[in-house]
């Protein structure tokens, strides 16, 4: 298994600001992503966090709202830009790791966002 | 597109009472079936992957099956700790993303 590590933990920021939300990894992987969930809801993909390219976002998610870095394999961050009210969401890091054994699927403990 | 649904979308046990929950898919092509575990203000912990119909996996209280359809999480004598909200998601690409249902929010009283 993959021991995820996040930070902040939680946060309570003021809207129009941004924040970067980081995300380590006990071991290297290949495939990381970054997950949205908002209250009372499941869990929404925002984007794959390729490394050493862009990362791929999925529909409703866009670059300069949510840019992504993933120097290495081990690590990677997830920024949300001009911060408004309907971002605060828990934000969440996830790998998965596949091989003979099968495939499984990690997350971190989630970074909680209040955005006022 | 591939839907999830997770029934019912809360369960109120007493400790020791069994019950199952729900998750039912319509995918173009299961790769696999995952269950994870959610504690308020946590990640989710993971649980199971399944892979094909007539599989089963089992972890203490907590059996998973598998048909071509839904999967099944059985929850054997539950205790106030098995209280949490279940996930289940599906993964259906050579990409690895997952798509997940909306949960069962399991509530267990002593």
């Amino acid at each position: 298994s993959a021991v995820i590590s996040q930070k902040p933990s939680r946060d309570i920021c003021q809207r129009g600001t941004s924040l970067t939300i980081q995300c380590q990894v006990d071991s290297q992987v290949t495939m990381m992503f970054w997950y949205r969930q908002q209250p009372g809801q499941s869990l929404t993909l925002i984007a794959t966090a390729n490394q050493g390219s862009e990362a791929t976002y999925e529909s409703g998610f866009v670059i300069d709202k949510f840019p992504i870095s993933r120097p290495n394999l081990t690590f990677s961050t997830l920024t949300v830009s001009n911060m408004s009210p309907e971002d605060s969401s828990i934000y969440l890091c996830s790998v998965v790791a596949s091989g003979q054994g099968g495939t499984e699927a990690f997350f971190g403990q989630g970074t909680r966002l209040t955005v006022v | 597109e591939d839907q999830v649904t997770q029934s019912p979308e809360a369960l109120r046990l007493q400790e020791g009472e069994s019950s199952s929950l729900n998750c039912s898919y319509t995918v173009s092509g299961l790769r696999g079936l995952f269950w994870y575990r959610q504690d308020p203000g946590k990640g989710p912990e993971f649980l199971f992957t399944l892979y094909s119909a007539g599989e089963e996996k089992e972890k203490e209280r907590l059996k998973a099956t598998l048909t071509k359809k839904e999967s099944f999480l059985h929850i054997t004598a539950p205790k106030p700790e098995d209280s949490a909200t279940y996930l289940c998601a599906v993964l259906t690409s050579n990409d690895y993303k997952l798509s997940f249902g909306a949960g069962t929010t399991v509530t267990v009283r002593a």
